[in-house]
C-alpha cells in the first residue's frame, strides 16, 4: 500500500525536544523530494522543511532554522524531524508529505505536537 | 516570501451550484500553483497542480486556470463531499507558501 505514517508526536514543555518519524511504503522513496508541513490548531498550512531525493539539499523556514533538523534514510524509506528548543507556537499537526516543489501529492495522517507547560 | 491571498474567505452555495475560488500571488509564480482540499480532521488532498493539471483520481468537475499572479479553481457542480476548505500553494520560490484558505459551506 502506498502510504506515509508519522509517529512520535506528543506533549512537550517549552524549551524541550521531540523527534518525529515518518515511514514510507509502496513507492520509490529515494526518487522524491520529501517535506514536513504543519498546521496549527484552526489555522492554515506551513511547509517548514524539505529535503531533496538524495539528501544533498535541505531547506528550512526562518521560524525553525537552527532548531529543527530534517534527515532521511533512503535505505529504510524513512524521514526524521528532530525538533529542539520547542516553543508554544510550534504546536501543530505535523504532516510528512511527498513532494516539495510545485505539488505535495501524498500526505501522512499527521502527528500532533503540543508545546505547553 | 511570496504571499498568497484567497477570495472569498467563505463561499456559501447549494449542492449542484458552481463554485469559483480565487488565489492571487504577490509576485509571479509562473504556473507553479497547486490546489488542495481539506475536510476537517483529515489531511489535505491534492486536487490540481501546475495551475491546471488534475491530480490522479480527481473528478473532472474540478478545474484550474491562470498563470503569473492570478489563479482560479472551479468546481462545476458541487457534490455533498465538496464542502470543505480549499488552499492554494505556490511552488515557485522557497519558502513554499499556502494561501489562508477558502471555506465552501452549504447554504
Amino acid at each position: 500500500e502506498v502510504q506515509l505514517v508519522e509517529s512520535g508526536g506528543g506533549l512537550v514543555q517549552p524549551g524541550g525536544s521531540l523527534r518525529l518519524s515518518c515511514a514510507a511504503s509502496g513507492f520509490s522513496f529515494s526518487s522524491y523530494t520529501m517535506s514536513w508541513v504543519r498546521q496549527a490548531p484552526g489555522k492554515g498550512l506551513e511547509c517548514v522543511t524539505k529535503m531533496k531525493e538524495d539528501g544533498s539539499e535541505n531547506y528550512y523556514v526562518d521560524s525553525v532554522k537552527g532548531r529543527f533538523t530534517m534527515s532521511r534514510d533512503n535505505a529504510k524509506m524513512s524521514l526524521t524531524l528532530q525538533m529542539n528548543s520547542l516553543r508554544a507556537e510550534d504546536t501543530a499537526v505535523y504532516y510528512c508529505v511527498r513532494g516539495g516543489y510545485s505539488r505535495f501529492d501524498m500526505w501522512g495522517q499527521g502527528a500532533m505536537v503540543t508545546v505547553s507547560s | 516570501e511570496i504571499v498568497l491571498t484567497q477570495s472569498p474567505a467563505t463561499l456559501s452555495l447549494s449542492p449542484g451550484e458552481r463554485a469559483t475560488l480565487s488565489c492571487r500571488a504577490s509576485q509571479s509564480v509562473s504556473s507553479y500553483l497547486a490546489w488542495y482540499q481539506q475536510i476537517p480532521g483529515r489531511a489535505p488532498r491534492l486536487l490540481i497542480y501546475d495551475a491546471s493539471t488534475r491530480a490522479t483520481g480527481i473528478s473532472a468537475r474540478f478545474s484550474g486556470s491562470g498563470s503569473g499572479t492570478d489563479f482560479t479553481l472551479t468546481i462545476s457542480s458541487l457534490e455533498p463531499e465538496d464542502f470543505a476548505v480549499y488552499y492554494c500553494q505556490q511552488g515557485s520560490n522557497w519558502p513554499l507558501t499556502f494561501g489562508p484558505g477558502t471555506t465552501v459551506e452549504i447554504k
